[in-house]
């Protein structure tokens, strides 16, 4: 499976600012994705990155809010903008490793709260 | 557009006793089946994937998952469940023709001693 790494592991923001997560993986990979976890709830696909394209956003993100950078095969971030209270979520990102045969493997989280 | 249900949203039992967590699902086509497991403060493992071949699917830390068709069904299951398998397990269904996983809400498993 592939390696994913995350940073920050959590931060605490607050009102207005913004924070950029990094996703780092071992091997070369072509789809990445960015879901958010709001607390108690499931994961909700924020983005689709892929290297060499804009992200593909999903119903009710936006890229001025959720602006998502893919320079190489291994790297991808979000950025969470003009951050509120009601962005304090766990921000997963994921990767679909073509060779084990469509599975999407998770990094460990980006912790967000929002004071 | 696909969906997942877990009808469940929590599940306790003893340990040493067997589990089963429900999952259906509803896709167009055939469809990818998974189950992963979030324990606290942590990233989503993945569990076991059913593609194609044998209904029922063998997976990591003794669990395994049994696809019906007709029942449009994908339930997690363990012979003798262990109080570190206590967590939150998430089964995720895809259509085999693109990459839109859909996640269901989430069943935290408790096993008790």
């Amino acid at each position: 499976s592939a390696v994913i790494s995350q940073k920050p592991s959590r931060d605490i923001c607050q009102r207005g600012t913004s924070l950029t997560i990094q996703c780092q993986v071992d091997s070369q990979v072509t789809m990445m994705f960015w879901y958010r976890q709001q607390p108690g709830q499931s994961l909700t696909l924020i983005a689709t990155a892929n290297q060499g394209s804009e992200a593909t956003y999903e119903s009710g993100f936006v890229i001025d809010k959720f602006p998502i950078s893919r320079p190489n095969l291994t790297f991808s971030t979000l950025t969470v903008s003009n951050m509120s209270p009601e962005d304090s979520s766990i921000y997963l990102c994921s990767v679909d490793h073509r060779g084990h045969q469509e599975t999407q493997y998770f990094g460990p989280g980006t912790r967000l709260l929002v004071l | 557009a696909q969906s997942v249900a877990q009808p469940e949203d929590q599940v306790n039992v003893a340990e040493g006793n067997p589990l089963t967590v429900k999952c259906t699902y509803s896709v167009s086509g055939n469809p990818y089946l998974f189950w992963y497991v979030q324990y606290p403060n942590r990233g989503l493992q993945f569990l076991l994937k059913y593609i194609t071949g044998d209904n029922l699917v063998k997976g990591s830390y003794g669990f395994e998952a049994e696809f019906n068709k007709s029942q449009t069904s994908f339930h997690l299951k363990k012979p003798s469940a262990l109080v570190s398998d206590s967590a939150l397990y998430f089964c995720a269904v895809r259509p085999y023709n693109n990459n839109d996983m859909r996640f269901g809400a989430g069943t935290r498993l408790t096993v008790k001693p």
